[in-house]
């Protein structure tokens, strides 16, 4: 596809279950982040992949939250024992090398956590 | 740490008209990116404009230029011929020239166009 894809597009699920969400990044970029966007904020950084290693995985709020890329390009974010608080839109960004060029990143259009 | 800051969380303008959204930072780093996004009700995070921090000119795209002012750590968004379509949240972001490249977003405002 042309765009970073991310399915799925919505997900509610109860507290205490486990979800995954995916990330289809845009074909040859070789950097992937994660960020979450709660209601009203700003997206916050989670996660970033440089192939298929975390390279900073400094943003993860706590080792509930874990994240893959075995293969250097589809993503996906894994969410053990989900809280209420976790609810939020979990949106993927791709890029390429960030050291060519400005290295902007092309978002995904997110996937909505709902935790009940 | 760096810190982005958008102080209005929401503005009005109408159709045609030129609009002036405001953004600040801090960072002590010399050489850096920074960018405009728009976020539609879609959630997409469509890339505006963006600037980088050792060009002194100020990036222009179409009805979109900045106003960029690195001693102050300003970077203004100014919109021109305001069209209904331009409705949005729009983020100011922070980049890095160094370590992971990470955006640090301001917490956004709201952009009604009124026709």
């Amino acid at each position: 596809g042309a765009g970073v894809s991310q399915t799925p597009s919505n997900k509610v699920t109860e507290k205490g279950k486990y979800v995954e969400l995916r990330c289809d990044p845009i074909s040859g970029h070789t950097a992937l982040y994660w960020y979450r966007q709660s209601l009203g904020q700003g997206p916050e950084f989670l996660i970033y992949f440089q192939g298929t290693g975390a390279a900073d995985d400094s943003g993860l709020p706590n080792d509930r939250f874990f994240a893959v890329r075995p293969e250097g390009s589809v993503s996906t974010l894994k969410i053990q024992r989900t809280e209420r608080g976790d609810s939020a839109v979990y949106l993927c960004a791709s890029s390429l090398l960030p050291r060519t060029g400005g290295g902007e990143q092309y978002f995904g259009p997110g996937t909505r956590l709902t935790v009940t | 740490a760096q810190t982005v800051t958008q102080s209005q969380p929401e503005m009005s303008v109408q159709e045609a008209e030129t609009v002036t959204l405001s953004c600040t930072y801090d960072t002590s780093e010399s050489d850096y990116y920074l960018f405009w996004y728009k976020q539609p009700p879609s959630r997409q995070m469509i890339l505006v404009i963006r600037q980088e921090a050792y060009k002194q000119q100020n990036a222009t795209e179409n009805r979109f230029s900045v106003n960029f002012q690195k001693a102050a750590k300003s970077f203004s968004l100014k919109i021109s011929d305001s069209q209904l379509g331009d409705a949005a949240m729009y983020f100011c972001a922070y980049r890095s020239s160094y370590g992971t490249y990470k955006y640090i977003f301001g917490t956004g405002t709201r952009l009604k166009v009124l026709a």
